[in-house]
């Protein structure tokens, strides 16, 4: 069985530009996680969805970050425009949905530099 | 609210050493528990987790961790370190009463094995 896939591996930005990151999660699972890890520092949860909804987006610093999850598959993460302290890595996590304490199965992240 | 503690950024080992990578936890609800991995250019690959039943849970390649409530603390331990064991490890705690399943993590721990 794949596991959750990220697209791009790294990506190197100018201050301003656009960022379209891309997360496949694990067959099957209703659940999607996106979290970031700036500057060394702890994994910082974004959001997360149920199939397509938006269940929880606390932790999404601003509004240029855009996430969406058409369809309940795959989901992307829109930064507009990219500042220089948007860059870190952003893994996406997914879960099957059936009790709140499962695991959550993490993809290799995008590692996102804003010059 | 919760929160996690690693305390030590890096640690080092001697290969066969015992290795003891520590994480202390806040919560106001019951919690439940996670310790990952990161190798290096990988994902997040969970070691281990505690959801309430044995208080001394055992994980992958040797790794075990035991909840202890009135400490607070979730500790993790290999009794001899492998070469192969580099890498950093994180600790997270998700709330099991709110409904809400964003992880918060500890800022990681790196694991130096040495020869």
């Amino acid at each position: 069985e794949a596991g959750v896939t990220q697209f791009p591996s790294h990506s190197v930005i100018e201050k301003g530009q656009t960022v379209t990151l891309r997360c496949d999660p694990i067959s099957g699972h209703d659940n999607l996680y996106w979290y970031r890890r700036v500057m060394g520092k702890e994994i910082k949860f974004l959001l997360h969805f149920v199939k397509e909804s938006k269940q929880d987006e606390s932790g999404m610093p601003n509004n240029r970050f855009l996430a969406e999850r058409t369809g309940g598959t795959y989901s992307t993460l829109k930064v507009q425009p990219a500042e220089l302290e948007d860059s870190g890595v952003y893994f996406c996590a997914s879960s099957q949905g059936l009790v709140i304490q499962e695991t959550q199965y993490f993809g290799p992240g995008t590692r996102l530099l804003v010059l | 609210a919760q929160s996690v503690t690693q305390l030590g950024s890096h640690v080092s080992v001697s290969e066969g050493a015992l290795v003891l990578l520590r994480c202390n936890y806040s919560s106001s609800v019951p919690p439940y528990l996670f310790w990952y991995v990161q190798y290096p250019n990988q994902g997040l690959q969970l070691l281990l987790k505690y959801t309430s039943a044995a208080t001394l849970v055992k994980g992958i390649n040797g790794f075990e961790a035991e909840f202890k409530k009135s400490e607070t603390s979730f500790h993790l331990t290999k009794p001899s370190a492998h070469m192969s064991d580099a890498a950093e490890y994180f600790c997270a705690v998700g709330a099991m009463d709110t409904g809400r399943r964003a992880l918060t993590f500890g800022s990681g721990t790196r694991l130096q094995v040495q020869p």
